[in-house]
């Protein structure tokens, strides 16, 4: 697609319930990333993919956390056991990653996977 | 020490006004990015400006500009000919080194209203 693409835009999980969420990034891009941004926050690292290799998982909370990029395409980011402090927007990002113009390196977001854990 | 300071929590302007988002960043790598991103109530945030260290030019795109004072290490954004539409929350943030793997650190964000 044209865009990246999140899903599912909303969700609401009973606390100590697993999630997925999944990510579509822009066809071509080598670079994947994941951020949370809580309310009113700018969004955080979690982490970043280059194709299929997982390079840096430095921002991830806690080991209930993990993410996959197995064809080095679409993402899936798993919670395990969600907590209350697991509510926040999930966004995935996707660039070509290289070089030093606005081109390569711009990261493009997905509109963001809104959790609520209750 | 914080990377990207947004020292305006909200800002107000009046339509068809300019108005200025200031954006102040640390870092000692001499190869660096700054962005800007706009985000509405929706969620999505959309890429705005993109200035590098070694742009000799600010950088403008449509009425959006980039104030880029390199030796004071601000990058404030400028919008022209504010309209309703552009009322959102809009952050700055920065991509250090040259490598694909640079995330963003992003700033607290400046939340605009455009009055009528």
């Amino acid at each position: 697609g044209a865009g990246v693409s999140q899903s599912p835009r909303y969700k609401v999980a009973k606390r100590g319930q697993d999630v997925a969420l999944r990510c579509d990034p822009i066809s071509g891009h080598v670079s994947l990333f994941w951020y949370q941004q809580a309310l009113g926050q700018g969004p955080e690292f979690l982490t970043y993919f280059q194709n299929e290799a997982q390079l840096d998982k430095s921002g991830l909370p806690s080991d209930r956390f993990f993410a996959e990029r197995p064809e080095g395409s679409v993402s899936t980011l798993k919670i395990q056991r969600t907590q209350q402090e697991d509510s926040a927007v999930y966004l995935c990002a996707s660039s070509l990653g290289w070089g030093r113009t606005a081109s390569g390196n711009t990261i493009y977001f997905g509109e963001g996977s809104w959790l609520t854990v209750v | 020490a914080q990377k990207i300071t947004q020292t305006q929590p909200g800002m107000f302007v009046q339509e068809k006004e300019a108005v200025t988002l200031d954006c102040t960043y640390d870092t000692s790598d001499p190869s660096y990015g700054l962005f800007w991103y706009k985000q509405p109530s929706s969620g999505e945030m959309i890429f705005l400006i993109y200035q590098g260290s070694y742009d000799q030019q600010n950088a403008t795109e449509g009425r959006y500009s980039l104030n880029f004072q390199k030796a004071r290490k601000s990058a404030n954004l400028v919008i022209s000919a504010s309209q309703l539409g552009d009322s959102a929350m809009y952050f700055c943030a920065m991509r250090e080194g040259d490598g694909p793997a640079r995330q963003l650190t992003f700033g607290s964000g400046t939340q605009l209203t455009v009055l009528p």
